[in-house]
């Protein structure tokens, strides 16, 4: 089983729609959950960190937590084509400070 | 966040040579690590660089291979010895602040091609 787990892409969402990402992890220790957003040829940036269960918003990203399914989750709200990007979940290991990335969902928006 | 700067951006390069890249950012941190990203793959962290001693490696790296310094809180480089086509990667360096504060911050990447 792989330490993080996204859904597999590629997502295509209209513009204006939401974009839903999902993300499982296999350490039930784990405390701090990352959203990255990766453009072509860039480097990864970081949009959204996560530390309890619930619900995180940040303008139009909402980022969900539950730990008990370690199961987290990114909302894109009113998508917009420069939303267009490889979103990276990322979960820091439990017996370390290290994280762990999942292989990222590809997201198309359609103007 | 940190200022991140990496040298070279990108390179082309002979099999069987070395290439050392340096990370520099802009304040101290305590944390620094390399990551690689393989064409149309996720990140695979490579080692975390210590100031003042050897890198600890992730499994599947070594030390012969890809050899790390960090001579103080600011810089680090990484070296990728030997180089066949099998190297041809993004390598990347993230700084965090200190073990505390996990979040981290990538640099903008060095783009490999080994002929």
């Amino acid at each position: 089983q792989k330490e993080v787990e996204q859904n597999s892409g590629p997502l295509s969402v209209p513009e204006g729609a939401i974009a839903s990402l999902n993300c499982t992890y296999s350490d039930r220790g784990s405390q701090s959950f990352f959203w990255y957003r990766q453009y072509s040829g860039k480097s990864p940036e970081l949009i959204m960190s996560i530390y309890s269960n619930g619900d995180k918003e940040d303008g139009r990203f909402t980022a969900q937590l539950n730990k008990a399914s370690q199961y987290v989750s990114l909302l894109i709200r009113d998508s917009q084509p420069s939303d267009s990007a490889t979103y990276l979940c990322a979960v820091r290991r439990s017996n370390d400070y290290k994280l762990s990335f999942g292989a990222g969902t590809t997201v198309t928006v359609r103007a | 966040s940190a200022v991140i700067s990496q040298k070279p951006s990108r390179d082309i390069c002979q099999r069987g040579t070395s290439l050392t890249i340096q990370c520099q950012v802009d304040s101290q941190v305590t944390m620094m690590f390399w990551y690689r990203q393989q064409p149309g793959q996720s990140l695979t962290l490579i080692a975390t660089a210590n100031q003042g001693s050897e890198a600890t490696y992730e499994s599947g790296f070594v030390i012969d291979k890809f050899p790390i310094s960090r001579p103080n809180l600011t810089f680090s480089t990484l070296t990728v010895s030997n180089m066949s086509p099998e190297d041809s990667s993004i390598y990347l360096c993230s700084v965090a602040a200190d073990t505390s504060t996990d979040t981290q911050y990538f640099g903008p990447g060095t783009r490999l091609t080994v002929l």
